[in-house]
């Protein structure tokens, strides 16, 4: 069975560092892309990135370049999605979710985490 | 602004039939048949629900189908329950974008 693991919810000061994390199981970790999503409170999804564990190749939406930096362990099948200096507009849930599609360009998502609520306040 | 329109909120009585509409452009819905739809219940992992405008992945109800005409996609839920209520978004491959787009949500409720 394919899970997705999400670390639980934090709670910053803007300016800090975070690191939140996303552990895959029931599939080849290095096969498949895995993707981030925001959801900010009240708004849509929105694609921020995504990473092939298997290369490390990385893609980064315009709106997140720079701002987040994505990766993974490939050791330990896990992905993770870092800042490191918040603000408060950064409050919001965040996804990790397996993506899939075309060789090369994923679109779509079959298997989703539960998401990891940030919430940045001073 | 989403990439892709729906409407903010759709609502049906248990057994009816309801369908949502995404609407995109020449990009996206109306090049590709890679729509994708998601149901969103709150506390749960998203669950995809329609891939490819069309395909239902294994364990999905039977009573959510997808179709798409020009440059507008649909999802229908036939025979509602009580346990589609949940928040619904569509995405598609967009040739203007580095991965899919999403829709901005519709807001399911069963009276």
């Amino acid at each position: 069975e394919v899970q997705l693991v999400q670390s639980g919810a934090e709670v910053k000061k803007p300016g800090e560092s975070l690191r939140i994390s996303c552990e895959a199981s029931g599939y080849r970790f290095t096969s498949y892309w895995v993707g981030w999503v925001r959801q900010m409170p009240g708004k849509g999804l929105e694609w921020m990135g995504i990473i092939y564990p298997g290369d490390s190749d990385t893609r980064y939406s315009p709106s997140f370049q720079g701002q987040v930096t994505i990766s993974a362990d490939k050791s330990i099948s896990s992905a993770y999605l870092q800042w490191s200096s918040l603000k408060a507009s950064d409050t919001a849930m965040y996804y990790c979710a397996r993506a899939v599609g075309m060789i090369g360009a994923p679109y779509y998502f079959d298997y989703w985490g539960r998401g990891t609520l940030v919430t940045v306040s001073s | 602004q989403s990439a892709l329109t729906q409407p903010a909120s759709v609502s049906g009585s248990p057994g009816q039939s309801i369908t949502i509409s995404c609407t995109g452009t020449s990009s996206d819905v109306g090049r590709y048949n890679y729509v994708s739809w998601y149901q969103l219940h709150p506390g749960k992992a998203p669950k995809l629900m329609i891939y490819d405008v069309t395909n239902r992945p294994s364990g999905v109800s039977n009573r959510f189908s997808g179709s798409k005409s020009g440059n507008t996609a649909s999802l229908t839920i036939s025979g509602l329950q009580a346990e589609d209520e949940a928040d619904y978004y569509c995405s598609s491959y967009s040739s203007s974008s580095t991965f899919g787009v999403f829709g901005g949500g519709t807001k399911l409720t069963v009276l």
